[in-house]
């Protein structure tokens, strides 16, 4: 089965700082998506940015980019511009025919 | 996005007794379904994914006759915890999409179920 490896429990920025959430995943299919979710204190999941695999553009929704590193089985989330509404969990996701994985979790702390 | 809903938001049940969380998509036609559970301040754990008029596939662990998930239309699946004990407390997540793995999964707000 894939893994999703988020080795960063917590992460703290400063307003309008910049802060890079980590994930690494092992995978031996070709063929395959990768996401970053925002769970807010409302449990609400939401799709931040997603990836895929056979792009080798790393994907951008505003302030939100990633970097993909196919080779080295890494998809980092870079928050620029960072905001208080930006606190939450973030989890990091892999997607394929036959799996649908999950990373530990990321709590990021925003502070004014 | 496309909207999912979850009913109930909050459940409590006593031991024993089976409860079912509805899971719908109001504004397009879900031909997969998936469920999930979080315990708190963990990940989400896939149970089961179901398409649409078929049988579900669980995951590795997850037990098949306690956890019976019907998908018997394009708008709604049905999670039934059967004999719940209070190791089944926790938080249950349903998300909805289109047959593929291209397609983006749209998640419904969970549901809490607490067995007493």
């Amino acid at each position: 089965a894939q893994t999703v490896t988020q080795s960063q429990p917590e992460m703290s920025v400063q307003e309008a700082e910049t802060v890079t959430l980590s994930c690494t995943y092992d995978t031996s299919e070709s063929d395959y998506y990768l996401f970053w979710y925002k769970q807010p204190p409302s449990r609400q999941m939401i799709l931040v940015i997603r990836q895929e695999a056979y792009k080798q553009q790393n994907a951008t929704e505003n302030r939100f980019s990633v970097n993909f590193q196919k080779a080295a089985k890494s998809f980092s989330l870079k928050i620029s511009d960072s905001q208080l509404g930006d606190a939450a969990m973030y989890f990091c996701a892999y997607r394929s025919a036959s799996d649908m994985r999950f990373g530990a979790g990321t709590r990021l702390t925003v502070k004014p | 996005g496309a909207v999912v809903s979850q009913h109930p938001s909050w459940v409590i049940c006593k031991s024993g007794t089976s409860v079912k969380i509805e899971c719908r998509s109001l504004d397009f036609q879900a031909t997969t379904m998936f469920w999930y559970r979080q315990f708190p301040k963990q990940s989400l754990m896939l149970m089961a994914t179901s398409n649409e008029g078929s049988k579900a596939t669980y995951e590795q662990g997850v037990e098949k006759d306690k956890f019976l998930i019907n998908h018997a239309s394009l708008t709604l699946s049905t999670l039934t915890v059967t004999s719940a004990h209070p190791e089944d407390s926790s938080f249950y997540i349903c998300s909805a999409s289109l047959a593929g793995v291209r397609y983006e999964q749209y998640f419904g707000p969970g549901t809490r179920l607490t067995v007493t």
